[in-house]
């Protein structure tokens, strides 16, 4: 098993441009998240996917769109990036939909890495 | 949730136990203890989690009070490959939460040779 992958690994972008991060796991996991990292600080929520086809906002989802586009993958869009937004983001996935003491292992990608100019 | 509080950064010689504990005094009775850690430039990865008995698996032991307002985490035998930024969490197990974990600042340990 290849766990959770993400790509791209690195990425510049402009201000305003636009781009899509994408994140797949092959562990048949109900739920899939989205959290941003930034320099000296934890993780931070920014939308999660408790099953196929549900998805809702987290700590900071201003400026982020989220797509559950299968069981499988769950993509990250940025529609106008922004300075603010650069940061290390993480997909991770969990595998359950809800309850159980299992709920909160989540598994996690190894990160993009994403520049605003 | 309830708050936690850690040691902003500890030290551990190579082959020794590595101690991190962990406050969480408003812990309720039905949130869980979860410890990961994240080595640097990688994703985080869960270590060990557990409600009122100490659990232990391959990683580490968690230990925690009867009171349940403290825990510690136990690496028995630190390698360099331990130095990570380890994160304490008190969550809920279920219902509306999600499994929304809530990472604060962690306890950088970094263990020398």
């Amino acid at each position: 098993n290849a766990g959770v992958t993400q790509t791209p690994k690195f990425q510049v972008l402009k201000t305003g441009q636009s781009m899509t991060l994408q994140c797949a796991q092959d562990m048949n996991h109900n739920s899939m998240y989205w959290y941003r990292q930034d320099p000296g600080m934890g993780l931070r929520l920014i939308y999660y996917s408790a099953s196929e086809g549900t998805t809702d906002k987290g700590e900071v989802p201003n400026g982020y769109n989220v797509s559950r586009l299968n069981k499988r993958e769950f993509s990250l869009r940025l529609e106008s990036a922004a300075p603010s937004q650069t940061s290390v983001y993480f997909c991770a996935s969990s595998p359950r939909g809800s309850g159980g003491s299992s709920y909160n292992e989540q598994f996690f990608g190894p990160g993009t890495r994403l520049t605003v100019l | 949730d309830a708050k936690t509080t850690q040691p902003t950064s500890m030290d551990c010689a190579e082959g020794r136990a590595a101690n991190l504990p962990c406050n969480h005094s408003t812990i309720s009775g039905n949130e869980y203890v979860y410890w990961y850690r994240q080595i640097h430039s990688q994703g985080p990865q869960y270590i060990i989690h557990g409600l009122k008995n100490n659990e232990t698996n391959e990683m580490a032991s968690l230990i925690i009070t009867e009171d349940r307002k403290s825990s510690t985490l136990i690496l028995p035998h630190a390698t360099l490959r331990d130095t990570a930024v380890y994160y304490c969490i008190v969550r809920n197990a279920g219902g509306t939460s999600y499994g929304k974990l809530t990472f604060g600042q962690g306890t950088i340990l970094t263990v020398h040779p």
